[in-house]
């Protein structure tokens, strides 16, 4: 099936630092997800994006979607220790409505 | 509060036996989905019923069985055939057009012994 191809596949950082991810795919996409897994626990929806150019918050998260409807980013403000757990983006591929494909993940690991 | 509830949290299992995992809803949604997850990896789709009493094959189907009786509803049944069972199984659902994503549940680790 599609995949959503994201980077880095895992990060090491200190406490207080930005942190950027990103999440590509070779097909257009008309909505992007971020979502937050902590450990033994399901995935949590942490921001969506359905416009492309939109820019969206959600506290110290920052998300993008891409111009080219290919891409999505998300940045992470001044980590604290809580950030931790793996990090997906997803989406709806275009033309497809009956499921959403997942990324292959960032694992976030913060220091303190 | 609405929500999707997993039963149980922890499972295991004699190898050769099936086991079923609940997941409940009341959310009112459309579609359910079942999702396995290994150690550090990512979600891979089992099976998915976007509407009562129909479903769809994900893909990793093989050795695994849903049923969709009821809306709120849609449990999964971890068969013998299924040669490597150990894992983490999550459950999800979604509104019709899945703007807004899945919601998903805490999960069922589940251990074959």
């Amino acid at each position: 099936g599609q995949q959503l191809n994201q980077s880095p596949q895992s990060m090491f950082i200190q406490e207080g630092e930005d942190v950027s991810m990103n999440c590509t795919s070779s097909s257009i996409f008309n909505t992007w997800l971020w979502y937050k897994q902590e450990p033994g626990e399901g995935p949590v929806l942490l921001i969506a994006l359905y416009k492309a150019g939109e820019l969206t918050s959600n506290g110290r998260l920052t998300a993008q979607f891409g111009i080219t409807r290919k891409d999505s980013f998300l940045n992470i403000s001044a980590s604290i220790p809580s950030d931790v757990g793996i990090y997906f983006c997803a989406g709806p591929p275009s033309g497809g409505y009956q499921k959403v494909t997942f990324g292959t993940g960032t694992k976030l690991q913060v220091i303190p | 509060d609405g929500g999707i509830t997993q039963s149980p949290k922890y499972l295991f299992r004699k190898e050769g036996q099936n086991v079923t995992l609940s997941c409940e809803q009341n959310l009112n949604h459309d579609a359910m989905y079942w999702y396995r997850q290994d150690p550090g990896q990512g979600l891979r789709l089992i099976y998915y019923s976007q509407i009562v009493n129909d479903f769809q094959k994900g893909d990793i189907a093989e050795g695994y069985s849903v049923s969709r009786e009821k809306k709120e509803s849609f449990p999964l049944t971890v068969t013998s055939a299924q040669k490597n069972p150990t894992a983490f199984y999550l459950c999800a659902s979604s509104m019709k057009g899945l703007s807004y994503g899945y919601t998903f549940g805490s999960g069922t680790r589940l251990t074959v012994v």
